[in-house]
């Protein structure tokens, strides 16, 4: 079935450690994205890329990092400069196109620094 | 500056009545999209209703419509004859113009159906 993976579903981390979120789509879409939501904050925008090799930083960027070497594939490394980190972190994707379409997303990961 | 405004932090309707839920936004471009998801407690978005800028006509799917006032920058959510599983987080988001595919998302409305 199309649709896309987020891995793990539960992720603990130490403080100053870095760990990589995977996302992964079949679904042949060109953007991806990641979200990360807070109680209250609704879901505010990290990262998102149009294309292979190419992304742009989203309204909350600092702390994190992506890479997009593949379509399918759209990877996000919260690092240790990311002061507060403990969220619930979404990837979505969508065709891009002269017609807008939804974006469809992961099960989401909760992240929790212990 | 908030691009998507959701004013209503929760709501509560009676089965069976309908509901607005309410979204303005901002952008002083012509081109953009405007959509709604529904995240229940499971955590998972869900796809409800896109209304295009230049779509002449109110969006509806189902039970789902949207109001759409495009000078008044407003894009409510309405939801007839409710049902209990309609009890979750609405988001209301747009797809920004440009050329960059940004899709960003209001802070949300829980909205609980009471039997």
């Amino acid at each position: 079935d199309g649709g896309i993976t987020q891995s793990p579903k539960y992720l603990f981390r130490k403080e100053g450690q870095n760990v990589t979120l995977s996302c992964e789509q079949n679904l042949n879409h060109d953007a991806m994205y990641w979200y990360r939501q807070d109680p209250g904050q609704g879901l505010r925008l990290i990262y998102y890329s149009q294309i292979v090799n190419d992304f742009q930083k989203g309204d909350i960027a600092e702390g994190y990092s992506v890479s997009r070497e593949k379509k399918e594939s759209f990877p996000l490394t919260v690092t240790s400069a990311q002061k507060n980190p403990t969220a619930f972190y979404l990837c979505a994707s969508r065709r891009t196109g002269p017609q807008n379409t939804e974006a469809f997303f992961g099960q989401g990961t909760r992240l929790t620094v212990v | 500056a908030q691009k998507i405004t959701q004013t209503q932090p929760g709501m509560f309707v009676q089965e069976k009545e309908a509901v607005t839920l309410d979204c303005t936004y901002d952008t002083s471009d012509q081109s953009y999209g405007l959509f709604w998801y529904k995240q229940p407690s499971s955590g998972e978005m869900i796809f409800l209703i896109y209304q295009g800028s230049y779509d002449e006509q109110n969006a509806t799917e189902g039970r789902y419509s949207l109001n759409f006032q495009k000078a008044r920058k407003s894009a409510n959510l309405v939801i007839s004859a409710s049902q209990l599983g309609d009890s979750a987080m609405y988001f209301c988001a747009m797809r920004e113009p440009g050329g960059y595919q940004k899709v960003t998302f209001g802070i949300g409305t829980k909205l609980q159906v009471i039997p």
